[in-house]
This record gives structure tokens, sequence and C-alpha cells, in this order.
């Protein structure tokens, strides 16, 4: 799996859009882009995921960059709910099935 | 709740204790994964079975810990001699892999080890 670097923390006004960045820059043409979440005292929990297309869903967006070496997390109206460590993992669809975690972003929501 | 369930949720051991953990699946996931996380850390690949065969192993797996999902449905991870360093969250999560080619992992809320 390609290496993802994330900045350690980041805080966001409740209300406001939180974009967490993550840099995947020796990320090969057969892995995707993963985002999992982790709420305190819980399991991680799939967020999204995408190749190489822009993908939203009723959690998030994903914004991958068209030479594919970074990508952001767009979470459009951040609550108190949202505070978590944010992982980002590079990871092929088959012939690979552990995610492959690092220490990923804790983002705090701040009323 | 048909999430991914753990038991127990705390286990306190002494060193050198057997403990054993439990993961009941989402009903018809066909793998199951085991991961360890320790204090200010990501989770980290332990073990996955795709129904009852174990087909991969990390090697932070050793020879102390075994894992087992004889029927293809839940699964049990046992931790032999228990160590101080064992002290971790131990995540199981399940999954379902078909014709399609995504593969979310859905995990439980972990069993927390603290071995004194």
């Amino acid at each position: 799996d390609a290496k993802t670097t994330q900045p350690t923390s980041m805080d966001c006004a409740e209300g406001r859009a939180a974009n967490l960045p993550c840099n995947h820059s020796t990320i090969s043409g057969n892995e995707y882009v993963y985002w999992y979440r982790q709420i305190h005292s819980q399991g991680p929990q799939y967020i999204i995921h995408g190749l190489k297309n822009n993908e939203t869903n009723e959690m998030a967006s994903l914004i991958i960059t068209e030479d594919r070496k970074s990508s952001t997390l767009i979470l459009p109206h951040a609550t108190l709910r949202d505070t978590a460590v944010y992982y980002c993992i590079a990871k092929r669809n088959f012939g690979n099935e552990k995610l492959t975690f690092g220490t990923g972003t804790r983002l705090t929501i701040i009323p | 709740d048909t999430g991914v369930s753990q038991n127990p949720r705390h286990k306190i051991t002494k060193r050198g204790q057997n403990v054993t953990f439990r993961c009941d699946p989402i009903s018809e996931h066909n793998r199951l994964y085991w991961y360890r996380q320790t204090l200010g850390q990501g989770p980290e690949f332990l073990t996955y079975f795709q129904n009852e065969a174990q087909l991969e192993k990390s090697r932070l797996l050793s020879d102390r810990f075994s894992a087992e999902r004889p029927k293809g449905s839940f699964s049990t991870l046992e931790i032999q001699r228990t160590e101080q360093g064992d002290s971790a969250m131990y995540l199981c999560a399940s999954s379902f892999i078909g014709q399609g080619a995504f593969n979310e992992q859905f995990f439980g809320p972990g069993t927390r080890l603290t071995v004194l």
C-alpha cells in the first residue's frame, strides 16, 4: 500500500466545512483512496472512497487531484459529533484485504 | 443492533494468564478481520478469515496468538501467556466479498485488554 501523510491535528468551527488533506504521492494506478474515522472509544467507521473521480455521499465529499498524489476529505457542515480521528488509506480493491492505518488526523470541532 | 459485536468489552488479566476474545460479525459476512490498536496509534492488521479459512496472518501475530473461525461465523482470538506489551484494544471487523468491487469493513467496538 502506498504511504499516506496527514496532519496530526486540526480544529474546525461547528457549522463550517472541515477540509482534511491527505498526501499519497506514491499511490499506484490501481489503489483507491479510502477514508475512515474513529470516534473516541469506538471502532473505525467507513466514510468514503474513490479512485480518480470526485465522490460524494451523505457523509462527506472526496476531492482527488488530477495527478492523484493528494486528496481532501470535506465534511460540509461539521457538527460536534464529527470530532474524531480521520484516517486516509491507499489500498487496492483486490488482492490486498487489510487496511493499513497511519496515525490519522485528530479533528476537533469547536462549538 | 445487527452490527459487529465483541465480548468482553474490557479484560484485565495478570501477566502469564491466557485470555480469549470473541467476535460476532454481521450476519452473512464472509470475511472477518482482527486488528490491534495501541494508544495514539492507528489499528494494525493481525489476521483475516474468509469463511472458516485463515488467509493471512501478520508477523505481529506471534506464536502466543491464535485465531479461529470454526464454522465461518463467530471468531475467537486467544492470547497465551500474556505480556504487558499485549495491552491494547483488539478490534474485529467483518465484510462481505461478492461480485462487487468494494469491500467495506464494518468494525466492532473492540475489546480493551489490560495486562498487569
